[in-house]
C-alpha cells in the first residue's frame, strides 16, 4: 500500500491546549495536504504544503514537512471543542501516478 | 452553493444485486474521484476522471465501473455487489488533477448483506 500512517491513532486533549499529530509517507512527494472530517461527514481541506516548502501557516493551524525523513506534522493550537474530527494527511506525488494518497487518520477529541 | 453531492445517502442491498452511486459537482472541476473509506484504512481511491470523457482504474478498482456521463456527473457502479464492499464511498472533486485540493461529498454508507 503506498498509504501514510498518521500517529497517534487518536489523542485526547483538553480545550486550550496544543494537539500535534503526525503523519509519515512513502514515496516521494509533490505535495502534501491535511484534511479535516467530522463525524458522518465528508473531508474538508484544510491546508496544502509544496515539497520545496518546511514550514506553513494558517490561522491556528501549522504544517511542517520533512522530506528527508518523509514525515510532516500538523499542529492546531489553541484547541477548541470543535476541533473535534478525524484529521487525515494526504500525499501526492509522480510516483504515485499524480493521485492523492491518504493517510489512516488521527482521531483527536478536544475535552471542554 | 451545493459543491459535491452525492446520493444516496444510505443503501442496504443484499449479495449479488446491483446498484450505481450518483456524484454530481456545480464548481466546473475537470478531475472527479471516487473513494472507499473502510475503518483502520483510510481513503482508498478507486476510479477517477482526470477529465471529461476520461475514467482511469485506482488503487482498488476490482468489482466497480464508472461512468463520466458530462463534467459535472461522475457515477460509480457495483454490478454484483459483495459483502467485501461494505464501506463508505466518497466522491470527490477538484479543479484540475493531481494539483489541486479536494472537494468531498457527505458519503454513501452501503451495506451489503
Amino acid at each position: 500500500s503506498q498509504q501514510g500512517e498518521e500517529d497517534p491513532q487518536a489523542l485526547s486533549i483538553q480545550e486550550g491546549e496544543n494537539a500535534t499529530m503526525n503523519c509519515s509517507y512513502k514515496t516521494s512527494i509533490n505535495n502534501l495536504q491535511w484534511y479535516r472530517q467530522n463525524s458522518g461527514r465528508g473531508l474538508v481541506h484544510l491546508i496544502l504544503i509544496r515539497s520545496n516548502e518546511r514550514e506553513k501557516h494558517s490561522g491556528r493551524l501549522r504544517v511542517t514537512l520533512d522530506t528527508s525523513k518523509k514525515s510532516s506534522s500538523l499542529l492546531i493550537t489553541a484547541s477548541r471543542a470543535a476541533d473535534t474530527a478525524s484529521y487525515f494527511c494526504a500525499t501526492m506525488g509522480w510516483d504515485t501516478g499524480n493521485q492523492f494518497y491518504f493517510g489512516t487518520g488521527t482521531s483527536l477529541t478536544v475535552i471542554p | 452553493n451545493a459543491g459535491v453531492t452525492q446520493t444516496p445517502k444510505f443503501q442496504v442491498l443484499k449479495t449479488g444485486q446491483s446498484m450505481t452511486l450518483q456524484c454530481a459537482q456545480d464548481m466546473n472541476h475537470n478531475s472527479m474521484y471516487w473513494y472507499r473509506q473502510d475503518p483502520g484504512m483510510g481513503l482508498r481511491l478507486i476510479y477517477y476522471s482526470a477529465s471529461e470523457g476520461t475514467t482511469d482504474k485506482g488503487e482498488v478498482p476490482n468489482g466497480y465501473n464508472v461512468s463520466r456521463l458530462n463534467k459535472r456527473e461522475f457515477s460509480l457502479r457495483l454490478e454484483s455487489a459483495a459483502p467485501s464492499q461494505t464501506s463508505v464511498y466518497f466522491c470527490a472533486s477538484s479543479e484540475r488533477q493531481a494539483v489541486e485540493k479536494l472537494f468531498f461529498g457527505s458519503g454513501t454508507q452501503l451495506s451489503v448483506l
